[in-house]
C-alpha cells in the first residue's frame, strides 16, 4: 500500500486555468505538507497543515490554497495558473515524532 | 535567503569509493538535519537523520557527521555503488514547529562502474 499517493502523477493544462492536486496518506499522520520542486531540482516548503494550524510559506501566491477534507488529505488547488507554476508538485506528511514521507510528486506542466 | 547551501552541486565517484556531500545551515533553532534520496520521478525518500546532541550517526554505508558550532553537516556514503547514484537533499528543520523542512540545493551523484 502507497503511503502517501497524489493524483494525477502528471497535469497539462492551459494558461489561466484552474486546478487541482489530490493527496492522501494512510499513515495516520497529524501533519501534511505541500512542497514545490522547480526545474533546478530546487524543493520548497509551500505549506503546513494539521488539525490545529495552517501554516503558509509566505512566499506562495494566494492564487494556491491547501483544502483539507479530513485528516488523511490535503488537496492543492490553485487558481489561474501561470506558466511559473510549472513544476513538481510533493505531498508529505508527518506524524508525532516521525519524519516525513513524501509522495510520488505530480508534475504540472503550464501552457 | 537560502538558509541551508549544499555543496558540490554534482559528484562523480567509481564504484567502491567514498562520496561526501556538504551542508551548512544557518538558523541556530534548527534541531532535525535530515538527509533524503530521490531518484528520477520519484519522491524524496529518508536515508539518514540526525539531532544536534550527537557528532556522528551511522547507518549501514551512510554516516552523517555534525559540527554544531561549525553549523556544517555532511553525509558519507562508504563503499559507493551504481544503486547510490541519485540526488540526495540535505534538510533542516524545528521538530516541535511542524517539521516544515528547508531543504538543501541538492547533489547529483553518479557512480560509475
Amino acid at each position: 500500500d502507497t503511503a502517501v499517493s497524489q493524483t494525477p502523477k502528471y497535469l497539462v493544462t492551459q494558461m489561466g486555468n484552474d486546478k487541482s492536486i489530490k493527496c492522501e496518506q494512510n499513515l495516520g499522520h497529524d501533519t501534511m505538507y505541500w512542497y514545490k520542486q522547480d526545474s533546478k531540482k530546487f524543493l520548497k516548503i509551500m505549506f503546513s497543515y494539521n488539525n490545529k494550524e495552517l501554516i503558509i510559506n509566505e512566499t506562495v501566491p494566494n492564487r494556491f490554497s491547501p483544502k483539507s477534507p479530513d485528516k488523511a488529505h490535503l488537496n492543492l488547488h490553485i487558481n489561474s495558473l501561470e506558466l511559473g507554476d510549472s513544476a513538481v508538485y510533493f505531498c508529505a506528511s508527518s506524524g508525532y515524532n516521525t519524519e516525513a514521507f513524501f509522495g510520488q510528486g505530480t508534475r504540472l506542466t503550464v501552457v | 535567503q537560502q538558509q541551508v547551501k549544499q555543496s558540490p552541486q554534482s559528484l562523480i565517484v567509481q564504484k567502491g569509493g567514498i562520496s561526501i556531500i556538504n551542508c551548512a545551515y544557518e538558523n541556530t533553532a534548527f534541531d532535525y538535519f535530515p538527509w533524503y534520496q530521490q531518484f528520477p520521478g520519484k519522491g524524496p525518500a529518508l536515508l539518514i537523520a540526525i539531532r544536534p546532541d550527537v557528532s556522528e550517526k551511522k547507518e549501514g554505508r551512510f554516516t552523517i557527521s555534525f559540527n554544531k558550532s561549525a553549523k556544517q553537516f555532511s553525509l558519507h556514503i562508504m563503499d559507493s555503488q551504481p544503486g547510490d547514484s541519485a540526488t540526495y537533499f540535505c534538510a533542516a528543520s524545528i521538530w516541535n514547529a511542524g517539521n516544515m523542512l528547508t531543504f538543501g540545493g541538492g547533489t547529483r551523484l553518479m557512480v560509475k562502474p
